[in-house]
């Protein structure tokens, strides 16, 4: 089932912060964030895995809140090169669950 | 190391007929995942391979079909096509399901 985005899109000024949120009406194991540039393929942000770890890539961390079944994506002091369009990615518990997308958030950062 | 490469990168296809199309993975990944992108729709997950077997499948109809061949390179077929199959097909590969994929540059189809 594919995991529920919020908010579709977002305009930001270079040097506010933005969170996206990701949201399973299944049981969580793993969210995985990707971004993809306008022409280019998806690149991987960050695997998060069960037991509630955040993480961090640069000015862009992630949580994984596993009772209310949740990730979210926090974006700090945007850059214009942050542009593009955020999806979460939500795996099983095991290597052989496919990963299953949202359907993005599109994250303008304008000067 | 190569990256993921997908061919042809584009496709003008005329409406009921097929279309075959290829993904070879990173070197040394044996999982390969096809998605379709549509204005609007995300990624949608269409099956994927694991050491040429389907382990798992989305929810296209019957004429989206796939393999891969013992050097993990795999193929996507569409038979039939319809206007509505007019989209991104990009194929991701990985070690396993939980790595991080590395997905391809896609194949944009176009049905006419």
């Amino acid at each position: 089932q594919q995991p529920v985005q919020s908010p579709q899109a977002v305009i930001l000024r270079e040097g506010e912060d933005a969170v996206i949120n990701c949201s399973s009406s299944k049981a969580l194991y793993s969210v995985h964030w990707y971004r993809q540039k306008h022409g280019e393929a998806p690149v991987f942000l960050m695997i998060l895995l069960k037991g509630g770890e955040q993480k961090g890539h640069e000015k862009i961390s992630a949580s994984f809140n596993e009772k209310k079944q949740q990730s979210s994506l926090y974006l700090t002091a945007s850059q214009l090169s942050y542009s593009g369009t955020y999806f979460c990615g939500t795996g099983g518990s095991s290597g052989n669950t496919p990963l299953v997308f949202g359907k993005g958030t599109r994250l303008s950062v304008i000067a | 190391k190569a990256g993921v490469t997908q061919t042809p990168r584009y496709l003008i296809k005329t409406r009921g007929q097929q279309v075959t199309l290829s993904c070879s993975p990173i070197s040394g990944h044996r999982s390969v995942s096809w998605y379709q992108q549509t204005p609007g729709q995300g990624l949608q997950f269409l099956f994927e391979y694991f050491s040429e077997t389907q382990r798992n499948k989305g929810n296209f109809p019957g004429r989206f079909s796939g393999r891969q061949f013992s050097n993990s390179r795999s193929e996507m077929n569409v038979s039939t096509l319809e206007l509505g199959d007019s989209a991104l097909y990009l194929c991701a590969s990985s070690l396993e399901g939980l790595a991080e994929a590395f997905f391809g540059q896609g194949t944009r189809l176009t049905v006419v």
